[in-house]
């Protein structure tokens, strides 16, 4: 069964601190999304790796793919407030069938 | 925003009674998913089109099914609804025209939460 964990699933941290979201995936997989969703809200697509050793980064977060490890992390760098929101990594073992992680709930406090 | 429509928004029925959920978009995208959201699970798969009335299922099927006459629209029925189906719901759409399925970036619909009671 393929599975997609996220950690921590719970992340409560200062603004201006530096932290990291891991996303460990048990089958081979070249494709990692990453996404945002606010509360109450919709799911807002922010990276898209598509190979081994893929880096993106948008404002104070970057991502990036490790896929003989199965590994991709989210690193935030000097949290604001407006960073809080609950980030979901998927994977895409065949095409068009994303399975998702559990997601991890980022609160930036003040 | 890419164009994701879906009705109704919210909705309360009961056990037994069936219940369809629509998904509209207007960009013309091939491939279209609906997703159930529920706490400590993330999203899962309920089914996928990747065509007009071509249709898959995913990985939590059981009591759902689907039909795509059209490109715009997907529809999501449960035939009988359950408690267990209380959810929030999502349809996806990917497959932008000319992309060629280079990858699957996938855009999702505001939304629709059930209730079953």
């Amino acid at each position: 069964e393929l599975k997609v964990e996220q950690n921590p699933l719970f992340l409560s941290m200062q603004e201006g601190k530096n932290y990291t979201i891991y996303c460990n995936y048990s089958t081979t997989s070249d494709r990692l999304y990453w996404y945002r969703q606010d509360p109450g809200k919709s799911l807002e697509s922010l990276f898209v790796l598509l190979s081994n050793g893929a880096v993106k980064q948008e404002g104070r977060l970057m991502a990036s793919l490790d896929t003989k490890a199965r590994l991709s992390t989210l690193h935030i760098t000097a949290a604001v407030h407006d960073l809080s929101a609950t980030y979901f990594c998927a994977v895409e073992p065949d095409t068009g069938k994303l399975i998702f992680g559990q997601g991890t709930t980022l609160q930036v406090k003040p | 925003d890419a164009g994701i429509t879906q009705s109704p928004r919210h909705k309360v029925t009961e056990t037994g009674t069936p219940v369809t959920l629509r998904c509209h978009q207007t960009e013309n995208h091939r491939y279209m998913y609906w997703y159930r959201q529920d706490p400590g699970h993330g999203l899962r798969l309920i089914h996928y089109s990747y065509g007009v009335k071509d249709t898959d299922k995913g990985e939590v099927s059981d009591g759902y099914s689907v039909s795509r006459s059209k490109t715009e629209d997907f529809l999501l029925t449960l035939e009988s609804a359950t408690s267990s189906q209380t959810s929030v719901y999502f349809c996806a759409i990917s497959g932008r025209p000319g992309t060629g399925g280079s990858h699957n970036e996938q855009f999702f619909g505001p939304g629709t939460r059930l209730t079953v009671l």
